[in-house]
């Protein structure tokens, strides 16, 4: 199957910090990737969509300012958090798709561990 | 908007079937996802629904019913791995929304 990775797997910073989180499809070309946060015991929550070459959809709630989303090519989106702050702490996943269905199935990457000190 | 309900915790024994239910309600529909996440670990995909019916791969099967609002992930013979969270995700007009998942623990 596809595989999407996520680079770092883990990270800590201090707070005031930015903090950058690629997402990357392997082996295959993805039309939109997503950015989704994880609190502990919670769900995960769709904080942006992007498409290659055109500006991030965000979530209601989701500040464009302090998440930083670039899409620039077909395999790569990162994500950065800026000036992170310890309530920032938490697993952020991506995922990529291959078309533009809503049937086609997302691939989410292994996650990234943020914890701000 | 999409709200997803769907069992906090669940418990089942080793070799045992389990069901685990998932109702929405939702503007738009495109679809049906149940995917299962370890602990730190990513989800991965488990199933696909967008008509009513069942679908049946290896040990895990899962039904839709457009009408009722309602899905349901069923396991068969129950292992030690399968202890997880699954989580229900409903496709709408853009986005998946995910349900709280379902913390199901298996033991021997």
């Amino acid at each position: 199957g596809a595989v999407v990775s996520q680079h770092p797997s883990w990270v800590i910073c201090k707070s005031g910090t930015s903090v950058k989180i690629e997402c990357r499809s392997l082996d295959f070309q993805a039309t939109t990737m997503f950015w989704y946060r994880q609190f502990p015991k919670q769900s995960l929550m769709l904080m942006a969509t992007s498409n290659e070459g055109s500006k991030a959809t965000y979530e209601q709630g989701v500040e464009k300012d302090k998440f930083l989303i670039n899409h620039a090519s077909l395999t790569l989106s990162t994500l950065t958090v800026t000036s992170a702050h310890p309530e920032d702490s938490s697993f952020y996943i991506c995922s990529a798709r291959i078309g533009l269905s809503m049937g086609n199935e997302q691939f989410f990457g292994p996650g990234t561990r943020l914890t701000v000190l | 908007g999409q709200n997803i309900d769907q069992p906090t915790e669940m418990t089942a024994t080793e070799g045992a079937i389990v069901q685990i239910n998932c109702t929405y309600q939702t503007s738009g529909f495109n679809g049906l996802f149940w995917y299962q996440q370890h602990a730190g670990e990513a989800p991965t995909f488990l199933s696909y629904n967008v008509l009513d019916g069942l679908e049946e791969k290896g040990r895990f099967s899962s039904f839709l019913s457009r009408s009722k609002g309602y899905s349901y992930l069923l396991l068969k013979e129950l292992q030690m791995k399968d202890s997880a969270s699954y989580l229900c995700a409903v496709t709408g007009y853009s986005t998946l929304t995910f349900g709280k998942g379902t913390m199901l623990l298996v033991s021997p």
